[in-house]
């Protein structure tokens, strides 16, 4: 069975601080790795797509990270800001150039708090 | 844009009772989805649709129902509602399937709270 570990499960820094979150995943093969960033009360908005050919990829502040072999992933975030207080979500998709689009599996998300 | 909108924002039901989701696209998407999230859950897929008159199962379709008539509008209903339906619900669309080519991500809508009591 297809699955997407996450963690730690919530996090709290202070602003200004660095932090990294973990994903490990099961899901092969492997398409792609989706990071999503979930406000509270608000739906995910996605930060950045790797697929197995990359190994980095950045959105601002944050950086992603994949390393196929291990199956592990990582996003790290720089100079925290409070605005970066939020659920953090790993989605892995299998099975390349399938069109069945019900091949994702979503993690359970990392809730990060930064604090002033 | 106005992207991925859904309604209503909140709804209470009670058991038995029916309600229709309503999500709406202005991106010219073909797929759309929809998705339950439980507290401290991933979120599970529920049905989706590859394009008007197509739509398939998900994760988790027992209890609810969909329909496709347009790109743009991708409702789902609930009949005889459960406590166990209670979650909350988003709608999702986008170009490509996210196992495609070129790599898409899926665009969210700001979801609907249900409370089945």
């Amino acid at each position: 069975k297809n699955q997407v570990e996450q963690s730690p499960q919530s996090l709290i820094i202070l602003e200004g601080k660095n932090c990294t979150l973990q994903c490990n995943y099961t899901v092969s093969p492997f398409s792609n790795l989706r990071w999503y960033k979930q406000d509270t009360g608000r739906g995910p908005v996605s930060l950045t797509i790797m697929t197995f050919s990359e190994n980095t990829k950045s959105n601002g502040r944050y950086t992603a990270t994949l390393d196929a072999d291990t199956k592990q992933s990582s996003l790290h975030i720089t100079a925290s800001q409070l605005s970066d207080s939020a659920s953090y979500i790993c989605v892995v998709s299998d099975e390349p150039y399938n069109t069945n689009a019900g091949k994702s599996t979503f993690g359970d998300g990392t809730t990060l708090t930064v604090k002033p | 844009n106005a992207g991925v909108t859904q309604t209503p924002k909140f709804r209470i039901l009670k058991i038995g009772q029916s309600m229709t989701l309503q999500c709406t696209q202005d991106m010219n998407h073909n797929y759309m989805y929809w998705y339950r999230q439980d507290p401290g859950m991933g979120l599970k897929l529920i049905y989706y649709s590859v394009g008007a008159g197509i739509t398939d199962k998900g994760e988790v379709p027992n209890g609810y129902n969909v329909s496709r008539s347009t790109t743009e509008d991708f409702p789902l209903r609930l009949e005889l509602a459960a406590p166990s339906q209670t979650s909350v619900y988003f709608c999702a669309s986008s170009r490509n399937a996210p196992t495609g080519f070129p790599q898409e991500t899926q665009y969210f809508g700001p979801g609907t709270r249900l409370l089945v009591l």
